[in-house]
């Protein structure tokens, strides 16, 4: 069965712009999460969507948006880009929560490189 | 603010011997603590997970060891290969659906 897919894999974005990734899940999943993958600062969660509610979100600046549509598909989208945006931005996705034994599946992130 | 902090950095070993890295946590809502491996290029994966009503855990050569009292947990890889070289990423969770804080991550190279 086909994995969790992000995309683009890659972009190149200037200041001041916006950029907006996808995430198509798992068929069947509808819990899907974002994080932001840095150097310095390792994984830290966006935020995670469960049938089109956002159930949970993490600690960035409200430049940062997400939403996820009825077939569960997930965008985030990030306005006025700064350079430290710059980073690997993955999607994962779930049945369910981790806690009652669902599986979390990663994609393979998009790289996204603030100039 | 780091919620899970992860040790060491980087790692050598050698074919065959015992990697061991180390996790510790503050808040004691966190009830849900996996492991990740993951591979240049690649998305992280679910290696193991345990929860703190058990204090040890074991799926193949990984083992992930869980002392709720010292807020610790580690993950031991016994019988290292070189195929293990990755980086490793501890992980909590304790809130109402999927939201995880990470370790920092360790480099593990196995050398042959």
């Amino acid at each position: 069965k086909a994995g969790v897919t992000q995309t683009p894999r890659y972009l190149i974005k200037t200041r001041g712009q916006q950029v907006t990734l996808s995430c198509s899940p798992i068929s069947g999943h509808r819990s899907v999460s974002w994080y932001q993958q840095t150097p310095g600062q390792g994984l830290q969660f966006l935020f995670e969507y469960f049938s089109e509610t956002q159930r949970n979100k993490g600690n960035f600046p409200g430049r940062f948006s997400g939403r996820q549509f009825s077939n569960s598909r997930s965008e985030m989208n990030v306005s006025t880009l700064e350079l430290g945006d710059s980073a690997l931005y993955l999607c994962a996705s779930s049945l369910g929560q981790a806690i009652s034994g669902n599986t979390i599946y990663f994609g393979e992130g998009s790289w996204l490189t603030v100039v | 603010q780091q919620q899970v902090k992860q040790s060491p950095q980087s790692l050598i070993v050698q074919k065959g011997g015992i990697s061991i890295i180390n996790c510790a946590y503050e808040n004691t809502a966190f009830d849900y603590f996996p492991w990740y491996q993951q591979f240049p290029g690649k998305g992280p994966a679910l290696l193991i997970a345990i929860r703190p009503d058990v204090s040890e855990k074991k799926e193949g050569r990984f083992t992930i060891s869980f002392n709720k009292s010292a807020k610790q947990f580690s993950l031991h890889i016994m019988d290292s290969q070189p195929g293990d070289s990755a980086t490793y990423f501890c992980a909590a969770s304790g809130y109402t659906g999927n939201q995880f804080y990470f370790g920092t991550g360790t480099s593990l190279t196995v050398i042959p």
